[in-house]
């Protein structure tokens, strides 16, 4: 199957500094990425839609601003957080879709970057 | 996009069978289900996909009424390692992924 790498794993970053989270998609060509972000016990909730060449589609309540998506080529998509916050501090996975051969939806998800903001 | 409804917890013991129900009633022509596993600081792994009727793989099987306004999860044999958050996802392609809160399966020894 489709491999994602998402990196770094982990980050720990001082308050107003920002931090860098990359989503390389392997072996298939990804025009669509998704960003997402997890508190703890919580469910996964969209932050943004990453769509190669264009601008980012942001969900309601996410400052574009402040998490800065580029999706430069169709394997690379990264999202930077910027001026970091303790608020911001959470686990933050991309997930690649393509049809399937039933023109079903498959979703290859990144390992995750968990963020701590000191 | 169709809302998906799931139990909050389970608990089981090692060896049972699990069955987790997800209620999916305004689900389009076009959507597909999928089931998606989660442990602590992972991202969610793929478990089961299917359209209606039954899918079986190696590690659980998907059951899907005629009117497909619910699925069903079955785990066949829990052990503690299955201990996570379960995802049931209907969309279909080009769409995003919206992630209930999930069920959390304890299995306990």
């Amino acid at each position: 199957g489709a491999v994602v790498s998402q990196h770094p794993s982990w980050v720990i970053c001082k308050s107003g500094t920002s931090v860098k989270i990359e989503c390389r998609s392997l072996d298939f060509q990804a025009t669509t990425m998704f960003w997402y972000r997890q508190f703890p016990k919580q469910s996964l909730m969209l932050m943004a839609t990453s769509n190669e060449g264009s601008k980012a589609t942001y969900e309601q309540g996410v400052e574009k601003d402040k998490f800065l998506i580029n999706h430069a080529s169709l394997t690379l998509s990264t999202l930077t957080v910027t001026s970091a916050h303790p608020e911001d501090s959470s686990f933050y996975i991309c997930i690649l879709s393509r049809t399937g051969g039933n023109m079903n939806t498959e979703a290859f998800f990144g390992q995750g970057t968990r963020l701590t903001v000191v | 996009l169709a809302k998906t409804t799931q139990p909050i917890s389970m608990d089981s013991y090692e060896g049972q069978e699990v069955n987790i129900t997800c209620s999916h009633n305004n689900i389009a022509t076009n959507d597909y289900i999928t089931w998606y596993q989660q442990f602590p600081s992972q991202g969610p792994r793929f478990i089961i996909q299917g359209y209606k009727t039954k899918v079986t793989n190696e590690v659980a099987s998907l059951f899907i009424p005629a009117d497909r306004k619910s699925s069903t999860l079955s785990l066949p044999r829990v052990s503690l390692s299955d201990t996570a958050v379960y995802y049931c996802l209907v969309n279909n392609y080009g769409q995003n992924f919206v992630f209930g809160p999930g069920t959390r399966l304890s299995v306990l020894p």
